[in-house]
């Protein structure tokens, strides 16, 4: 199974709405995670199940999607923010992860 | 809960090179550790993982034959040995520690990252 994202990378405003996109080759039901990666730090995971927040994970990232389609919500972003998002399958081996978002700020 | 790796390492094109993941603090023998890694210029790679309990590993179909993952319970250490070492081979290497219950994810860990680096 092959996971692909959109876009590759995307600029925005403070406070602008920020959607990033997942598609898997074949259906994965929910078993879908979005960890967020900042330069210098290690992976945080943010969302899983494809839409259960990680404890500690502010309420502006949301998730949604089923079977083969997925989206990353940002309500509003805050530059603290900026980072590469990654999804992941993680139902069954191999546990791939996507090529990754990078989002900056305009 | 830490996860505490070894030190970086530099090799030559051919060789192999073994990295250590200590899980400190935590449960060992029922988490799921993984290895991921990130070349330069790249994405995380997932390239494989182990639950120690069941002793069994699974790795990414482009690693079958030159990645070995295992896990000493006694230590509570995972290793991971990666061979036929290529140039694109350097990258920063992390283990992680997560339970995968259903569609819950508890835990998710995260070693500081190894770097290994190939250069002639």
């Amino acid at each position: 199974i092959q996971m692909t994202q959109s876009p590759s990378s995307l600029s925005a405003s403070v406070g602008d709405r920020v959607t990033i996109s997942c598609r898997a080759s074949q259906g994965i039901g929910d078993y879908l995670a979005w960890y967020q990666h900042k330069p210098g730090q290690v992976p945080r995971l943010l969302i899983y199940a494809a839409s259960t927040l990680q404890s500690g994970v502010p309420s502006r990232f949301s998730g949604s999607g089923s079977g083969t389609d997925f989206t990353l919500t940002i309500a509003s972003l805050q530059p603290e923010d900026v980072a590469i998002y990654y999804c992941q399958k993680y139902g069954t081996v191999p546990r791939t992860f996507g090529p990754g978002t990078r989002v900056d700020l305009k | 809960v830490q996860l505490v790796q070894s030190g970086a390492e530099v090799k030559r094109p051919g060789s192999s090179v073994k990295v250590s993941c200590e899980v400190i603090g935590g449960d060992f023998d029922v988490f799921s550790v993984s290895w991921v890694r990130q070349a330069p210029g790249h994405g995380l790679e997932w390239m494989g993982g182990i639950i120690p309990v069941f002793k069994t590993p699974h790795y990414a179909q482009r690693f079958q034959g030159r990645l070995s993952i295992t896990a000493d319970r006694s230590t509570k250490t995972a290793h991971m040995e990666l061979s036929g070492l290529g140039f694109d081979d350097t990258a920063l290497y992390f283990c992680t520690r997560a339970r995968y219950s259903g569609r819950q994810i508890e835990g998710d860990q995260w070693g500081q990252g190894t770097q290994v680096s190939v250069s002639s």
